[in-house]
């Protein structure tokens, strides 16, 4: 099957920490991987991507690093920020997505 | 650029009757995908077609469902009859992937959905 396992389902960090969020997935043919962010009442919107012929992907306070050997990508949050605050999904190249994770940031 | 499209934003019907949702993708984009959301499954991909085309179904959960794609800024997700499990965000996506997901999605607001 193709299978997008993500962790973890709520995250709640203090405004200013780090976040982390990952995801692991089983079609080793999988060569995008998407991150998106939903807000409360909107469709989810696309914020970074990472293709498999590079490690890490960095734009300014988001990045993803992906590990195609032991088939697992991950989203960092750096600076978190209240606005932050909503539910991220990966996804991977078969179009399914992860379940979702809610992330909290604390004021 | 209007984004992706979807009609209507919210839709109340009593079980047993037809519900017809409809999208209007980004133009330009060839591939197009009807997403079901609900709090215990997630985002289940329902279908997606590429260039008009069906691709993959097999989330299509039963005959109730069916879904079309007559041309490239037109497509419809029908169900009928409807029960009230049918209740859900249903999302409307639209990318210019050639395959299930090469570049990244743009995605609807969505339809809510409620059966009664």
């Amino acid at each position: 099957g193709e299978n997008v396992e993500q962790h973890p389902s709520t995250l709640s960090v203090q405004e200013g920490d780090s976040a982390v969020i990952k995801c692991t997935y089983s079609d080793s043919a999988s060569n995008y991987f998407p991150w998106y962010k939903q807000e409360l009442g909107k469709g989810p919107q696309l914020i970074i991507d990472i293709r498999s012929n590079v490690g890490e992907k960095k734009d300014q306070r988001i990045a993803v690093t992906l590990n195609k050997t032991a088939k697992h990508f991950s989203l960092h949050i750096t600076e978190t920020q209240p606005e932050d605050s909503a539910v991220y999904f990966c996804a991977a190249s078969n179009a399914r997505f992860g379940a979702g994770t809610r992330l909290t940031v604390k004021p | 650029d209007a984004g992706v499209i979807q009609s209507p934003r919210h839709e109340v019907t009593e079980m047993g009757q037809e519900v017809t949702l409809r999208c209007k993708p980004i133009s330009g984009h060839n591939s197009l995908f009807w997403y079901r959301q609900t709090m215990m499954r997630g985002l289940e991909l329902l279908i997606y077609f590429n260039n008009n085309v069906p691709i993959d179904d097999s989330g299509m959960p039963e005959d109730r469902f069916s879904a079309k794609m007559p041309n490239a800024s037109f497509s419809t997700l029908k169900i009928q009859p409807s029960e009230p499990r049918d209740s859900a965000v249903y999302f409307c996506a639209s990318s210019r992937s050639g395959g299930a997901m090469d570049y990244g999605y743009t995605f609807g607001s969505g339809t809510r959905l409620t059966v009664v």
